[in-house]
């Protein structure tokens, strides 16, 4: 069984500021990971992910994640926040690196950011 | 980017009746489609993987009977909850798959349902 563990349910920045949203997982499988971001009444798009290879993923919007199997952490983060960040991030994983695949995707309870002036 | 519309966004119903939700991929075609619920303060939960002209693959504990889900092209999948009661109130999200063109999941902004 999978499952992930988002800390924090509200994190809030100001402008400029790093960013860090934190997701740790649970897998009895090399996991492959993923941060998707919803913004507001839109669906959720896919910020970056994990499969295999490089343990620092890159992503849109300046974002970027780094997989450490050590700490079982995947933990989303960007340099300098700016206002349109704000969002609700959502970290999921899969035993399947083909997001949906006949696999289903495991979601935590997302982290909601505010980022302010 | 592909896009994947949901309608209605919000319905409020009865108790005791049923209610359709639609989910379209405007701009590819899509012979998966996943349809999640998600409580407040919870995560998505899949409920149910639908494929094109075959018969929907539901998670452990989803009552398919209540949960209709009908994928009849492919671009568009339905979710009916029949009989609803006020424990059925969600938010439900749908995504497709957009292969062989893509491996990427494309959710839908989701519905928000209401039983009284």
């Amino acid at each position: 069984a999978q499952s992930v563990t988002q800390l924090g349910s509200h994190v809030s920045v100001s402008e400029g500021a790093l960013v860090l949203l934190r997701c740790n997982y649970s897998s009895s499988v090399p996991p492959y990971l993923f941060w998707y971001v919803q913004y507001p009444n839109q669906g959720l798009q896919l910020l970056l992910k994990y499969t295999t290879g490089a343990t620092l993923v890159k992503g849109i919007n300046g974002f970027e994640a780094e997989f450490k199997k050590s700490e079982t952490s995947f933990h989303l983060t960007k340099p300098s926040a700016h206002m349109s960040d704000a969002a609700e991030y959502f970290c999921a994983v899969s035993d399947d690196p083909l997001t949906g695949g006949g696999n289903k995707l495991t979601f935590g309870t997302g982290t909601q950011l505010k980022v302010e002036l | 980017g592909a896009v994947v519309s949901q309608h209605p966004s919000r319905v409020i119903c009865k108790s005791g009746t049923s209610v359709k939700i639609e989910c379209r991929s405007l701009d590819f075609q899509a012979t998966t489609m996943f349809w999640y619920r998600q409580f407040p303060k919870q995560s998505l939960m899949l409920m149910a993987t639908s494929n094109e002209g075959s018969k929907a693959t539901y998670e452990q504990g989803v009552e398919k009977d209540k949960f209709l889900i009908n994928h009849a092209s492919l671009t568009l999948s339905t979710l009916t909850v029949t009989s609803a009661h006020p424990e059925d109130s969600s938010f439900y999200i749908c995504s497709a798959l957009a292969r062989p063109s893509s491996d990427e999941q494309f959710f839908g902004p989701g519905t928000r349902l209401t039983v009284l």
